[in-house]
């Protein structure tokens, strides 16, 4: 089983439609969580930390269920600009302290 | 710019021939990290540096892959004898020492073995 899982999609949405992608992670040791985003040919970049209670950027809203382990990422009022591949990434505290990333979920949005 | 660059950005080699790839993380990081991405695929940990100290390799990185990181400043990669399956974008990342904080990546390596 992989480390973190994610649906790869793609996910193909209309302009101004919400979307929720999740993740799910297998060691319970894991103890910071993140989503990224790549555009194509790309380097991933920070789009937020996810924490316990929850956290909103925007229209963007990250939600962390521990007992699960799952993670999720909700886009509101999706925009053209929103294309691009979501990963979810997680840190495992005595795991090395690296970053694991899932495969990336692929988000298209369209007019 | 102040922030991770990676040199080449591209490089074609021959099978059977070394390459080495150089990251410059940002100047205040003291962690350094290397991941390889192939297509649809997320970025794969390959190993990472506090400092000049390596502190985890994958177990899934031949032996035919090393990495220093000297001063622990700029780390290099160098892969040897390569082959067609070594074909991918290798990344570097730098952060700060905390779980919490984010890694910054640079724009990457994509190597083609031909």
């Amino acid at each position: 089983r992989k480390e973190v899982e994610q649906d790869p999609g793609p996910f193909n949405v209309p302009e101004g439609a919400t979307v929720a992608f999740n993740c799910t992670y297998s060691n319970s040791a894991s103890q910071s969580f993140f989503w990224y985003r790549q555009d194509c040919r790309k380097e991933p970049k920070l789009l937020m930390s996810v924490y316990s209670s929850g956290n909103e950027d925007g229209r963007f809203t990250a939600q962390l269920n521990r007992a699960s382990q799952y993670i999720s990422l909700l886009i509101r009022d999706s925009k053209l600009s929103d294309s691009a591949t979501y990963l979810c990434v997680v840190n495992i505290k005595g795991g090395g302290n690296k970053l694991t990333f899932g495969t990336g979920t692929q988000l298209k949005v369209e007019l | 710019d102040t922030g991770v660059s990676q040199d080449p950005r591209h490089k074609i080699t021959k099978r059977g021939q070394n390459v080495t790839f150089r990251c410059d993380p940002i100047s205040e990081h003291n962690r350094l990290y290397w991941y390889r991405q192939t297509l649809g695929q997320g970025p794969e940990f390959l190993t990472y540096f506090q400092n000049e100290a390596q502190l985890e390799k994958s177990r899934l990185l031949s032996d035919r892959f090393s990495a220093e990181r000297p001063k622990g400043s700029f780390s290099t990669l160098e892969i040897q004898r390569t082959e067609q399956g070594d074909s991918a974008m290798y990344l570097c990342a730098s952060s700060l020492e905390s779980l919490n904080t984010e890694a910054f990546f640079g724009q990457g390596t994509r190597l083609t073995v031909v």
